[in-house]
């Protein structure tokens, strides 16, 4: 089955400054990648995500790029903010998105420092 | 957009006790329900992938006796957590799709047996 590899665990950042996440997939025949934004106790929530036919995706200071050959993507947020700090998931799908289930990241803790 | 429904948020129960959890797809139908279970601190692990009107598959080491998953229509599924007992404290999310589409989770629901 999939492996989803999902680097650091905890990010702190200077307020204004980029973060990014990286992670690494096995399944050669992921073609879906989500990223969740999660708060304590709640769902978690897509910010972005990117299909297998496109390498990179951005929304505002929201980014996220591609690598199928190295089965890698990563999650770049710039200018950040302290309201983003929480914990960002990446996830990895071989249907498209919305019939095999998602496979997690184990999670990444990013904190904004003020 | 997409909304699901979790009920309850929160629910505390006596040891050996049965729960039952209700995940419901608000306005689209959804084709497949997934249910996922996040102990403090970590990741989300898909425990089971329901459709409608067939029997719910198990991820490996998910007891299916112990956790029931009905999937009557396209708009509901429930998860029963049978005999529950302290270890089975958890938060667990449903998660609503359309392939093609991506998924929508509900807002959890916080599990703990006394």
């Amino acid at each position: 089955g999939e492996n989803v590899e999902q680097h650091p665990s905890t990010l702190s950042v200077q307020e204004g400054d980029s973060a990014v996440i990286k992670c690494t997939y096995s399944d050669s025949a992921s073609n879906y990648f989500p990223w969740y934004k999660q708060e304590l106790g709640k769902r978690p929530q897509l910010i972005i995500d990117i299909r297998s036919n496109v390498g990179e995706k951005k929304d505002q200071r929201i980014a996220v790029t591609l690598n199928k050959t190295a089965k890698h993507f990563s999650l770049h947020i710039t200018e950040t903010q302290p309201e983003d700090s929480a914990v960002y998931f990446c996830a990895a799908d071989d249907s498209g998105g919305g019939a095999d289930g998602l496979t997690f990241g184990k999670g990444t803790h990013l904190i904004i420092q003020p | 957009g997409a909304v699901v429904s979790q009920h309850p948020s929160r629910v505390i129960c006596k040891s050996g006790t049965s729960v039952k959890i209700e995940c419901r797809s608000l306005d689209f139908q959804a084709t497949t329900m997934f249910w996922y279970r996040q102990f403090p601190k970590q990741s989300l692990m898909l425990m089971a992938t329901s459709n409608e009107g067939s029997k719910a598959t198990y991820e490996q080491g998910v007891e299916k006796d112990k956790f029931l998953i009905n999937h009557a229509s396209l708009t509901l599924s429930t998860l029963t957590v049978t005999s529950a007992h302290p270890e089975d404290s958890s938060f667990y999310i449903c998660s609503a799709s359309r392939s093609g589409f991506g998924y929508t989770f509900g807002s959890g629901t916080r599990l703990t047996v006394v």
